[in-house]
């Protein structure tokens, strides 16, 4: 089974613009979530999404948006590119199962270099 | 809110020494512990996990154990070798009140381990 995919890989982007990644969960997988990675901050969560619905959504500003298709494949966008927001982000998927935690896959994450 | 503090690195140890990388969490609800290792270049990958009080979870030489009343999840392995040089990352997860797939992350802790 294919694991978590995610694109592009490596993204160099300028103050201001706006960038969009893109995540593919393992198949039969309906959630997907988003962590943001730096060394300053480690792992925080950015948000998580089930049938195309977001559940739950970290401390970010607007500038971090997201969606899910219908595919369960899921996007994230940020806006105004600011330089802080160089990080990798990790996408992890899961199954969904009342009141049980279920295991998240991550994929192997996007480094985003904002100059 | 939901916070773990694990152990400032950098460790550096020998081939076959003993490891200790310790957790501890404050939690909200009854929180599900994990234990995440990102190897270079990669995402993260779980490396063992527990669901509730006294629980001892294991995988490929480590073990880790829920203690609630220290509210510790500390890292152990008896005798590491070079391959597990990584970045070892502390996890907890609250099932319920819409937080089911939010983990909140440790700092981390780079780990290299020396021939």
């Amino acid at each position: 089974k294919a694991g978590v995919t995610q694109t592009p890989r490596y993204l160099i982007k300028t103050r201001g613009q706006q960038v969009t990644l893109s995540c593919s969960p393992i198949s039969g997988h309906r959630s997907v979530s988003w962590y943001q990675q730096t060394p300053g901050q480690g792992l925080q969560f950015l948000f998580e999404y089930f049938s195309e619905t977001q559940r739950n959504k970290g401390n970010f500003p607007g500038r971090f948006s997201g969606r899910q298709f219908s595919n369960s494949r899921s996007e994230m966008n940020v806006s105004t590119l600011e330089l802080g927001d160089s990080a990798l982000y990790l996408c992890a998927s899961s199954l969904v199962s009342a009141g049980v935690y279920n295991e998240q896959f991550f994929g192997p994450g996007t480094r985003l270099t904002v100059l | 809110g939901d916070s773990v503090t694990q152990m400032e690195g950098p460790v550096t140890l020998s081939e076959e020494a003993f490891l200790t990388i310790n957790c501890t969490y404050t939690a909200t609800g009854y929180p599900s512990l994990f234990w995440y290792v990102q190897y270079p270049g990669e995402g993260l990958q779980l490396l063992l996990k527990a669901t509730k009080a006294d629980d001892k979870g294991s995988n490929k030489g480590f073990e880790a154990t829920y203690r609630k009343e220290t509210t510790s999840f500390h890292l152990e392995k008896g005798s590491v070798q070079v391959s597990d040089s990584a970045v070892y990352f502390c996890a907890l997860s609250v099932i319920g009140g819409g937080s089911n797939y939010k983990l909140t992350f440790g700092k981390g802790t780079l780990l290299t381990v020396n021939p």
